[in-house]
């Protein structure tokens, strides 16, 4: 089974910066890396897929990058709709597991 | 518009049984392979099943074989997940989510979860 671990498990950033957020997968899973967005009480929602695409709706801030077993999430300016919980997830594998990480919590300085 | 309503959840204690469904709307249902995905109170995702758009593929994740069935009926546009055998550590937010390009492919809908709490 691939391990994607995240990091770090909490970030604090003030509203307007920029912020980075790290996926790293056990073994190579190519560009088949997903982004997820979870804010408390509502289901996840899909972000960024093959590693870079935005999913329909997302705003041009989120940004996706990297491939092989290194990645990365930028939100250029941050708003305050963005603070939430982050998981990366390898779709790579077949059959399943689809791995997610642990997230990463995204919280206001 | 697409929709995912799951329904079904609640208390039930160690050792019982639970069926979960998920309603789906808004989109050709028999054309989408589904998943159920749980997330234990203040943890992460953990993929759970995997069903086949005409049902004939099905994975399971090693914590729960053996013990929960997943499918579906595409004349009822639903999706189902019978749970037997419940553990403490079942106890999760169950949520199903489709999987748009069939098999190696990330959850681009997801419903508003069913919470199941295993508990004498």
């Amino acid at each position: 089974e691939i391990v994607m671990t995240q990091s770090p498990a909490t970030l604090s950033v003030s509203p307007g910066e920029r912020a980075t957020l790290s996926c790293r997968a056990s073994q190579s899973v190519g560009s088949n890396l997903a982004w997820y967005q979870q804010k408390p009480g509502q289901a996840p929602r899909l972000l960024i897929y093959g590693a870079l695409t935005r999913a329909t709706g997302i705003p041009a801030r989120f940004s996706g990058s990297g491939s092989g077993t290194e990645f990365t999430l930028t939100i250029s300016s941050l708003q305050s709709e963005d603070f939430a919980v982050y998981y990366c997830q390898q779709y790579n594998n077949w059959p399943p597991p689809n791995t997610f990480g642990q997230g990463t919590k995204l919280e206001i300085k | 518009e697409v929709q995912l309503v799951e329904s079904g959840g609640g208390l039930v204690q160690p050792g019982g049984s639970l069926r979960l469904s998920c309603a789906a709307s808004g989109f050709t249902f028999s054309s989408y392979e589904m998943n159920w995905v749980r997330q234990a109170p203040g943890k992460g995702l953990e993929w759970v099943s995997y069903i086949s758009s005409g049902g004939s593929t099905i994975y399971y994740g090693d914590s729960v074989k053996g013990r929960f069935t997943i499918s579906r009926d595409n004349a009822k546009n639903s999706l189902y997940l019978q749970m037997n055998s419940l553990r403490a550590e079942d106890t999760a937010v169950y949520y199903c989510a489709r999987d748009p390009y069939g098999g190696n492919s990330p959850f681009d809908y997801w419903g508003q979860g069913t919470l199941v709490t295993v508990s004498s």
